[in-house]
């Protein structure tokens, strides 16, 4: 059982908003930023937005992201067939010490 | 563009210690600004955080592999390794490296290796 917590699905059609939540506690999201991870399949995780709500370079706006208290959401806009992968939400845990992340969310694209 | 890969065996004995290297270029490990660490994936399975090291030598660890994985980092070499001991079929899973920034206000893992599976059976 994952320390933060995420849907296990997500499904939409091209050109949908879709979100996916992650929730956890004061201990981590409480305490600091949080970023999310794109796979896709077959692929290594690729990060997608850092510090809650920001862009890597190379990283389209139509994925965003946001925090509030201690739940993060990513919001992807404009769906497109290519975002069907797995998303991971990620941050540091102050009570272990160390880093936790989201058991993820498979997103599909009807 | 910073690149890191993982390297070692893919097939390792139960009760065996795996050892994995990963080798980074265009950055280096020696980097104040970044940690360096270890992240892995069982089939069909979410990403499991291992630990992280610093260049200093300085190390955190997931609590539930702590008594058997050690992290450590060459300078000469320019890569980071993983040790973890005691294996067992749950061991099983794509081993990725990452360079992580964790400092206030930025904890995040912003380059990957292609990853590298570790099987464990006899």
């Amino acid at each position: 059982q994952s320390v933060l917590t995420q849907p296990p699905s997500a499904s939409g059609t091209p050109g949908q908003r879709v979100t996916i939540s992650c929730s956890g506690s004061s201990s981590n999201i409480g305490s600091h930023t949080v970023s999310w991870y794109q796979q896709l399949p077959g692929t290594a995780p690729k990060l997608l937005i850092y510090s809650n709500d920001q862009w890597p370079s190379g990283v389209p706006d139509r994925f965003s992201g946001s925090k509030s208290g201690t739940s993060a959401s990513l919001a992807i806009s404009g769906l497109q067939s290519e975002d069907e992968a797995d998303y991971y939400c990620a941050t540091w845990d102050d009570s272990l010490n160390g880093w936790v992340f989201g058991g993820g969310t498979k997103l599909t694209v009807l | 563009q910073p690149q890191l890969q993982e390297s070692g065996p893919g097939l390792v004995k139960p009760s065996e210690t795996l050892s994995l290297t990963c080798t980074v270029s265009g950055d280096s490990v020696s980097s104040s600004s970044y940690y360096w660490g270890w992240i892995r994936q069982p089939p069909g399975k979410g990403l499991e955080w291992i630990g992280t090291v610093y260049y200093t030598g300085s190390a955190y660890y997931n609590p539930s592999l702590k008594s058997r994985v050690s992290i450590s980092v060459d300078r000469s070499k320019n890569q980071f390794s993983l040790k973890l001991n005691s294996l067992t079929a749950a061991d099983t899973a794509v081993y990725y490296c990452a360079r992580t920034r964790q400092v206030p206000k930025y904890f995040y893992m912003d380059v990957w290796g292609k990853g590298t599976t570790v099987t464990v059976s006899s």
